[in-house]
């Protein structure tokens, strides 16, 4: 099974609102990914959990706060967006973040407008 | 920072043809991945290469792990209406610098059939 869960599928947002994304994966894994993705282009990189702490922010605006409740959760909490920032979000997680033979498995993602 | 070159951006092809299409890096990886993503949904792995001159396969699907360890190619045979969507190569850096697990995707192949 490797299989990561992505809620909710799609989400409209206003400028004002607070909103959050949410991952799981239960393959026992301990690095969990955070990406941006805008159309018919590849992903891009926003922050890297490993075993449960912030190991890398790519230097996101801080309007996007991501938290690691669990080994198994991986939130992205939303605030003050601007319109830019409709994308696909994308989660993703391996076995761990530096080790060789690192597979990332990617979940579904969210589509987030904001309008 | 490393930067993957893929080719081509866009193939139009009948169905039953053969597809092949191609990474080449400034930088060596230790590992390449190739992943699958469709309309709506998020990257899905195909194969995963992890020493210099290794061959994979995957049904139809075929890849190689350049010499060099600077390049990488996928090739599909007989393809098939379901083969639509854009596929990514994506590399990995060993242990040290201040890149190592990060992947680095390469810009992306759109990949349409005819039936």
């Amino acid at each position: 099974d490797t299989e990561v869960t992505q809620t909710p599928k799609h989400l409209v947002m206003g400028m004002t609102n607070k909103k959050s994304l949410k991952c799981e994966q239960h393959m026992g894994h301990r690095a969990m990914y955070w990406y941006k993705q805008k159309a018919k282009k590849p992903p891009e990189l926003m922050f890297v959990y490993s075993y449960e702490k912030l190991s890398i922010n790519e230097s996101v605006p801080s309007r996007f706060s991501p938290e690691c409740p669990n080994s198994s959760l991986l939130n992205l909490h939303l605030h003050a967006l601007q319109p830019e920032d409709s994308a696909l979000y994308l989660c993703a997680s391996s076995i761990n973040h530096a080790g060789d033979y690192n597979i990332q498995y990617f979940g579904a993602g969210t589509r987030l407008s904001v309008l | 920072g490393q930067q993957l070159n893929q080719s081509p951006q866009s193939m139009f092809i009948q169905e039953g043809e053969d597809v092949s299409m191609n990474c080449t890096s400034s930088s060596i990886f230790n590992t390449w991945l190739w992943y699958k993503q469709e309309p709506g949904e998020g990257p899905v792995l195909l194969i995963a290469l992890y020493k210099a001159g290794e061959l994979t396969s995957n049904g139809r699907l075929t890849a190689q792990f350049g010499i060099t360890r600077k390049d990488s190619f996928l090739n599909i045979s007989a393809s098939i209406p379901s083969d639509v969507g854009i596929y990514f190569c994506a590399g990995q850096l060993g242990a040290g610098g201040t890149s190592y697990g990060k992947l680095t995707f390469g810009q992306g192949t759109i990949l349409t059939v005819h039936p």
